[in-house]
């Protein structure tokens, strides 16, 4: 059972659109949310990170985390073509090295 | 600069042959990674390790091993290589657990195995 799952698989959004990435963590000890973007063909770089409840805002990214749900959402306002990509959730627990990813959400965003 | 360097980037193998793959990192990270990655599944992590000689299976360690004599470097073997082992492979490094754990990727290494 995948720990860290995200939805939707795929996401098409309009040129100066809104796109919302979820992802939620079903194992109870999770503490660290982040955020990562992989252009095709290209490496993952981490986007985003949140540890706390609450929202986190930079720039047009904003991500907000639910640490009773263990759920977490990435918001790309005036969404640009160059933001088309796979992004990718991970979590770690306190006193972990391991890092899970999520299957990743492709978001294409059309001129 | 921080940076992680991999190497073969594109690698084809026949299936049986041993395969090396290398990964090097600048920062002195004590902690790095090996994951694969394939269409659909994401990043699955194959191996950890925490510093030199001490490394710890990860969710796919079958038919994998690891070695780490240096601390900026860290190596993933493949002994007799199988189809199904083609994929893309990326190290990563980071300076620690909990909220220092932000991972930093090589551009990943392609491997075919024929």
């Amino acid at each position: 059972q995948q720990k860290v799952q995200q939805s939707p698989e795929s996401l098409i959004v309009p040129e100066g659109g809104m796109a919302s990435l979820n992802c939620t963590s079903s194992d109870r000890n999770v503490d660290y949310f982040w955020w990562y973007r992989q252009h095709s063909g290209k490496s993952p770089k981490m986007l985003m990170s949140i540890f706390s409840n609450g929202e986190k805002e930079e720039g047009r990214f904003t991500v907000h985390l639910n640490k009773a749900s263990l759920h977490t959402s990435l918001h790309i306002r005036d969404s640009q073509p160059s933001d088309s990509a796979l992004y990718l959730c991970a979590a770690s627990d306190t006193n972990a090295y391991k890092v899970i990813f999520g299957k990743g959400t492709h978001l294409h965003v059309l001129p | 600069d921080m940076k992680v360097t991999q190497m073969p980037r594109y690698l084809i193998k026949r299936m049986g042959e041993n395969v090396l793959l290398e990964c090097g990192q600048d920062m002195s990270h004590e902690t790095m990674y090996w994951y694969r990655q394939d269409p659909g599944l994401g990043l699955q992590l194959i191996y950890i390790s925490y510093d030199v000689d001490s490394n710890s299976e990860g969710d796919i360690p079958k038919g994998y091993r690891v070695s780490r004599k240096k601390r900026e470097h860290f190596s993933l073997i493949l002994d007799s290589a199988k189809t199904n082992q083609t994929s893309v492979y990326f190290c990563a490094s980071s300076s620690g657990t909990g909220a220092g754990n932000t991972l930093y990727f090589g551009e990943g290494s392609r491997l075919i195995v024929v």
